[in-house]
């Protein structure tokens, strides 16, 4: 399968619990996005790399959020002391050259 | 603010006919334009997109982008309920992130 892959799928965790999601992107794509969906809303974007620099970060994101991306390969956010408002659909994407975003499964992520 | 607005539906159509979604945007600097359909609990997945003024097809689904207007549609002839999801319509301002709109859910009846 050579679409993006997301691990896990799905996440259940205890508030105040640290979480780590992994992205691994198609391979020649060197753009990899991070977004969180909510029921009923479209996909909001969190940050995204170019290679292995991180190069925008929206308001959405945190302090409790960190996002890496070593080597330039696949990328993991880390959400720090989880709240019931973090949970979601976080998703990742990345681009071809014409700047199309392919989209990964995504992991559900649920705060009790 | 960029904003992308659509109805949030559901538009109801029987099977066979044609289903029409409709999207604007705020930024007149959006360069590319993009159609994704999501199943429910699934993730987004690529349908069309456009990116200069006019119709593209391709199968049974045309998308429709009108820049003066800020206006983007797309059209699924004979629509079958296998078609019955959610509608994403996104935009993007050249190597930048996606702004997505609510989305329109479809339902085609058999």
């Amino acid at each position: 399968d050579t679409g993006v892959s997301q691990d896990p799928r799905h996440k259940i965790t205890k508030r105040g619990q640290n979480v780590t999601f992994r992205c691994d992107p198609i391979s020649e794509h060197n753009r990899l996005y991070w977004y969180r969906q909510t029921l009923g809303q479209g996909p909001e974007f969190l940050t995204y790399f170019q290679n292995e620099a991180q190069l925008e970060k929206s308001r959405l994101l945190s302090d409790r959020f960190s996002a890496e991306r070593p080597k330039g390969s696949f990328s993991t956010l880390e959400i720090q002391r989880t709240e019931q408002g973090d949970s979601a659909m976080y998703l990742c994407a990345s681009t071809d050259v014409r700047d199309t975003q392919y989209f990964g499964p995504g992991t559900r992520l649920t705060v009790l | 603010q960029k904003e992308v607005e659509q109805n949030s539906g559901p538009l109801s159509v029987p099977e066979g006919a044609i289903a029409s979604l409709n999207c604007t945007y705020s930024d007149r600097g959006s360069q590319s334009f993009f159609w994704y359909r999501q199943y429910s609990g699934k993730s987004p997945e690529l349908i069309m997109f456009i990116y200069s003024n006019g119709d593209k097809e391709d199968g049974r689904f045309t998308a429709q982008l009108n820049k003066a207007s800020q206006y983007v549609s797309l059209l699924i002839r004979d629509s079958q309920p296998s078609d019955s999801a959610t509608y994403l319509c996104a935009v993007t301002s050249g190597y930048s992130t996606l702004t997505f709109g609510k989305g329109t859910m479809l339902l085609v009846s058999p």
